[in-house]
């Protein structure tokens, strides 16, 4: 079975800095999505960002963006520019592409993180 | 183009009472799906459909059941509430075509 692991129960940030949100996960397959998700105060579960897995490049969304390394199986988020905004808890996701899966998501536990003014 | 509605948005049982929490989508979603979220726990999936008239047990599906009768709506019940079923519960859905899901805005659920 496919795991996620977020050892950083809690992360801090001063604005405008730059903070990354560690993630690793155990899979035996070979094609698969990788996800983070925000979740800020208001409950609300909102895409950050997604990776495929046969993709080499990592994805980047304006001051979002991952390092993807297939092989240690690790799924960093990098947030540049820090903003007050940000604060939110962060959960990493992983989603196998085999034919005939679910599209069943596998969370982490989620890093907390605060951003100081 | 409301998304994924849940309701209640909160709840109060005392325990031993029953209740149903209702999720619904405009998307013409295949995928629906419940999870639970408590601290330090992550969201763990409960129970989901991949289509109408369709569903199956997640991680954590004891204490609760659900129906797809329809292909907009997954309902949760619980039958017969414990404190232990005291959380957040999240309704998502997805397409075999959506990488990502969407998510309802949550129930938080105590059981007293």
């Amino acid at each position: 079975a496919q795991t996620v692991t977020q050892s950083q129960p809690e992360m801090s940030v001063q604005e405008a800095e730059t903070v990354t949100l560690s993630c690793t996960y155990d899979t035996s397959e070979s094609d698969y999505y990788l996800f983070w998700y925000k979740q800020p105060p208001s409950r609300q579960m909102i895409l950050v960002i997604r990776q495929e897995a046969y993709k080499q490049q990592n994805a980047t969304e304006n001051r979002f963006s991952v390092n993807f390394q297939k092989a240690a199986k690790s799924f960093s988020l990098k947030i540049s520019d820090s903003q007050l905004g940000d604060a939110a808890m962060y959960f990493c996701a992983y989603r196998s592409a085999r034919s005939g899966a679910t599209n069943k998501l596998i969370f982490g536990t989620g890093t907390l993180l605060a951003v100081q003014p | 183009n409301a998304g994924v509605t849940q309701t209640p948005k909160f709840r109060v049982l005392k325990t031993g009472q029953s209740m149903t929490l209702l999720c619904a989508q405009d998307m013409n979603h295949e995928y629906m799906y419940w999870y639970r979220q408590d601290p330090g726990m992550g969201l763990r999936l409960i129970h989901y459909s991949v289509g109408e008239g369709t569903t199956a047990k997640g991680e954590v599906p004891d204490g609760y059941n659900v129906s797809r009768l329809k292909k907009q709506n997954f309902l949760l019940g619980l039958e017969s509430a414990a404190p232990s079923q005291t959380s957040v519960y999240f309704c998502a859905s997805s397409d075999s075509l959506n990488y990502g899901y969407t998510f309802g805005s949550g129930t938080r659920l105590t059981v007293v």
